[in-house]
């Protein structure tokens, strides 16, 4: 129940295409769902972030969709560029500290 | 903000040997976080500290690990004896408070540990 499944395992998207990442939790309790984007040699970093009050949240070209009764949040973004190839973790959170992460995407974007 | 700080950015050590790890957080950040990140088990929390005192240490695999944070602003993780399974890219993190939508997780660049 504590679990967050994240899909698919690795990506390939065109340049100006759409990347979608998926999430699925069981735990109803969880209140806050950041998604983390990792290059390789670095730490990962926040990217967006939302809360079970609101289905959609956007910054730029990226776009968290939330799904409450389906238990399910995704990732979408707009018009790939080759700067966005990195890995992408979904996580969740209903504590003050505690983080269950997805396994993680590897988004390749190919020019 | 020079962000959180990691050292060394590597380190290559035998079985058997001790082995530190490095994290200065973020000024004024009073949570921090050690994590661990392998291709099998993903990312980990090791322990968590909040105002330097370990609130959760769960994650911390067996008595080899021990982390300690003396100050605000220094934490180590240390392990002895490693062995070869501890092979991984250890990341330290900080925050203002725990984690939330107005405390997120900053990252250092991870110590990636080899033992041969």
């Amino acid at each position: 129940q504590q679990q967050v499944k994240q899909s698919p395992q690795s990506l390939i998207v065109q340049k100006g295409g759409i990347s979608i990442i998926n999430c699925a939790y069981e735990n109803t309790a969880f209140d806050y769902f950041p998604w983390y984007q990792q290059f390789p040699g670095k730490g990962p970093a926040l990217l967006i972030a939302i809360r079970p009050d609101v289905s959609e949240k956007k910054e730029g070209r990226f776009t968290i969709s939330f799904n409450k009764s389906a238990k399910q949040f995704s990732l979408h973004i707009m018009d790939s560029q080759p700067g966005d190839s990195a890995t992408y973790f979904c996580a969740a959170s209903d504590s003050n500290y505690q983080l269950i992460w997805g396994a993680g995407t590897k988004l390749i974007i190919k020019p | 903000d020079a962000g959180v700080i990691q050292s060394p950015r590597h380190e290559v050590t035998e079985m058997g040997q001790e082995v530190t790890l490095r994290c200065k957080p973020i000024s004024g950040h009073n949570s921090l976080f050690w994590y661990r990140q392998t291709m099998m088990r993903g990312l980990e929390l090791l322990i968590y500290f909040n105002n330097n005192v370990p609130i959760d240490d769960s994650g911390m695999p067996e008595d080899r690990f021990s982390a300690k944070m003396p100050n605000a602003s220094f934490s180590t993780l240390k392990i002895q004896p490693s062995e070869p399974r501890d092979s991984a890219v250890y990341f330290c993190a900080s925050s203002f408070a725990g984690v939330s939508g107005n405390s997120p997780l900053h990252f250092g660049n991870g110590t990636r540990l080899t033992v041969t």
